[in-house]
């Protein structure tokens, strides 16, 4: 079974440009999860989306926005980009979602490193 | 959300069994105990979970206190492979659905 698919793996950005990182999950997963990841801030949750619906969201400014497709494929978009967002950004997929997830396993991808100049 | 405190790092030798802490004493009772570890250049990767038991798998084992106010990470025998950094994480049993809390975590280093 192939694992969560993150793509690209690298990115380079100029500030105040925006960016889209696409983000494929284990086959049959119905939930995608997106994290930042920084040496100052450590892994942060940005956002989940269950069946297309955002359930769950960071505290996290309105610059940073996803979606999820039919096919449970989610893509996050960050506008307008400053240079405190260059990070790994972390996708990670499960197949359960709400109050059964207590008990679920995430799968993560291996990351996508954006670093903004 | 409770939280979970672990050390910053800890050392270990190759073969030789690891016990990692963590201590969450604002558990509540229907909390998961959840670990996740992430090696170099990957994401996170599940390692085991557990409730109220101790419980086992192929990469550890879960020690949980009777209190549930802390757990221990068990890695039989740590290989080299091992060296990442530990998260011991507290899933709530509501709708939060897959929003993991990370804190720092414990650096865990190998020696051969």
């Amino acid at each position: 079974k192939a694992g969560v698919t993150q793509t690209p793996r690298y990115l380079i950005k100029t500030r105040g440009q925006q960016v889209t990182l696409s983000c494929s999950p284990i086959s049959g997963h119905r939930s995608v999860s997106w994290y930042q990841q920084t040496p100052g801030q450590g892994l942060q949750f940005l956002f989940e989306y269950f069946s297309e619906t955002q359930r769950n969201k960071g505290n996290f400014p309105g610059r940073f926005s996803g979606r999820q497709f039919s096919n449970s494929r989610s893509e996050m978009n960050v506008s307008t980009l400053e240079l405190g967002d260059s990070a790994l950004y972390l996708c990670a997929s499960s197949r359960l979602g709400g109050r059964e997830a207590v008990r679920n396993i995430q799968y993560f991808g291996a990351g996508t490193r954006l670093s903004v100049l | 959300d409770a939280k979970t405190t672990q050390p910053n790092s800890m050392e270990s030798n190759e073969e030789e069994p690891v016990h990692l802490p963590c201590n969450h004493s604002t558990i509540s009772g229907t909390d998961y105990i959840h670990w996740y570890r992430q090696l170099p250049s990957q994401g996170p990767e599940y390692v085991i979970h557990g409730l109220t038991s101790n419980v086992n798998n192929r990469m550890a084992s879960l020690a949980i206190a009777e209190d549930r106010k802390s757990s221990t990470l068990i890695l039989h025998r740590a290989t080299l492979r091992d060296a990442a950094v530990y998260y011991c994480i507290l899933r709530a049993n509501n709708n939060a659905g897959n929003m993991l809390t990370f804190g720092g975590g414990t650096r865990l280093m190998v020696k051969p």
